[in-house]
């Protein structure tokens, strides 16, 4: 497509549920970037994937957080039994490769957890 | 500790001033790029500058990258309303690292 898709653009869940958040990157881009952005705070890296692999996946919080990425295209992120402190706005980004290309970043996911 | 201090964090001006804004680490950078946020949007990408000393201009911004890749100012010549938003700048550290971001600066120029 023409930019990165990313859905639901809000996501309202209860505490303890489980969520999935999707990103459509640019058609051809190989490397896709997950960050969460919080308010008052820079975007926080989660993970990338260079094709289907993800090379460096450090950034996850914690083990309730995943991620694939499948044909090398879409991109979904997973976070099981939710809590407060997920709430945050999760941006995804692809690049045409790693390196040192600029990103192009989708209009995020805001996610509240009540 | 934050690998990329921006500076100042907050900034409100009136149009036509000039300003400089500032991004500051202790490590070297294969790259450097600048971003400009708006409410409810992703990042968009300004400028990528890549070799020490650089300076690039994008119509009234002004960026410039630091002879030792490790700093990079921005400069905005007689602000508009339109340059309001969040700029954050981001650094590659190596060939295939992911980018790392400043917490950002938040800018308010008032007509």
């Amino acid at each position: 497509g023409a930019g990165v898709s990313q859905s639901p653009s809000n996501k309202v869940t209860e505490k303890g549920k489980d969520v999935e958040l999707r990103c459509d990157p640019i058609s051809g881009h190989t490397a896709l970037y997950w960050y969460r952005q919080s308010l008052g705070q820079g975007l926080e890296f989660l993970i990338y994937f260079q094709g289907n692999s993800a090379p460096d996946k450090s950034g996850l919080p914690s083990d309730r957080f995943s991620a694939e990425r499948t044909g090398g295209s879409v991109s979904t992120l997973t976070i099981q039994r939710t809590q407060q402190e997920d709430s945050a706005v999760y941006l995804c980004a692809s690049s045409p490769s790693t390196g040192n290309y600029g990103y192009t970043f989708g209009s995020g996911t805001r996610l509240t957890v009540v | 500790t934050q690998l990329l201090e921006q500076s100042p964090q907050f900034l409100s001006i009136q149009e036509g001033e000039n300003l400089t804004v500032y991004c500051n680490s202790s490590s070297v950078f294969s790259s450097l790029q600048w971003y400009r946020q708006e409410p409810g949007e992703g990042p968009v990408l300004l400028v990528t500058v890549v070799t020490g000393g650089e300076v690039k201009k994008l119509k009234r911004l002004t960026f410039q990258f630091g002879d030792a890749r490790k700093d990079s100012s921005l400069h905005i010549t007689a602000a508009q309303p339109g340059d309001t938003g969040l700029y954050l700048c981001a650094g590659h550290t190596g060939a295939n690292s992911k980018l790392t971001f400043g917490k950002g600066i938040t800018l308010s120029v008032r007509p």
